[in-house]
């Protein structure tokens, strides 16, 4: 069992840079989610899914954007990268049954220059 | 934002010894989940709580929901070396697993051998 799977696991970004973070689950979970991590900060929601075909924004959404085509899919893309994008981001699934919980990726650290 | 307080936010203590770490809300939740996340790695799952005044263990680990579901505990009896890492709790307002978590900022448990 694969679980979450995110790529890549690290990397350096110039400011003003874009990329494509990946994230994918075989566990068939309808429910998607991205994270950043900052030192002392805990974790904060960026965006959402509850299915492929819809998002939804989290608490710090901005300078980011997702895309739901697939069940299995959720990439997260930098547009016009900041420094103060620079963090760990995870990558999470979970089913409907409440008490689940989440399943998280391992995480991509990030690093804007 | 619900906001989720954990204490304390650091703790370093000697194999052998209990503790106890703290997770307040002015909020109510309908389910409080526990995660453990290693250096590295994303946050996995420990237990969920769901109805007030529930006590859940786990080996060494005891969880447990407060009666006015807004606040939680985990107590450690006899910690050792390989329970060290970041204690997250994370409340949800809603009825399914796939309602957003509300996510503490963390409690960095350090055991020394």
């Amino acid at each position: 069992n694969a679980g979450v799977t995110q790529t890549p696991k690290f990397r350096i970004l110039k400011i003003g840079q874009s990329m494509t973070l990946q994230c994918t689950q075989d566990m068939n979970h309808n429910y998607m989610y991205w994270y950043r991590q900052d030192p002392g900060m805990g974790l904060k929601l960026i965006y959402y899914s509850v299915g492929a075909g819809i998002t939804d924004k989290g608490e710090v959404p901005n300078g980011y954007n997702v895309s739901r085509s697939t069940t299995e899919d959720f990439p997260l893309r930098l547009e016009l990268a900041a420094p103060s994008q620079t963090s760990v981001y995870f990558c999470a699934s979970s089913h409907r049954v409440r008490g689940d919980g989440y399943t998280f990726g391992s995480g991509t650290r990030l690093t804007v220059v | 934002t619900q906001l989720l307080e954990q204490s304390p936010q650091f703790l370093s203590i000697q194999e052998g010894e209990n503790l106890t770490v703290y997770c307040n809300s002015s909020s109510v939740f309908s389910s409080l989940q526990w995660y453990r996340q290693e250096p590295g790695e994303g946050p996995v799952l420990l237990v969920t709580v769901v109805t007030g005044g529930e006590v859940k263990k786990l080996k060494r680990l005891t969880f447990q929901f407060g009666d006015a579901r807004k606040d939680s505990s985990l107590h450690i009896t006899a910690a050792q070396p390989g329970d060290t890492g970041l204690y997250l709790c994370a409340g949800a307002r809603g009825e399914t697993s796939g309602s957003r978590l509300t996510f503490g900022e963390g409690t960095q448990l350090t055991v020394n051998p």
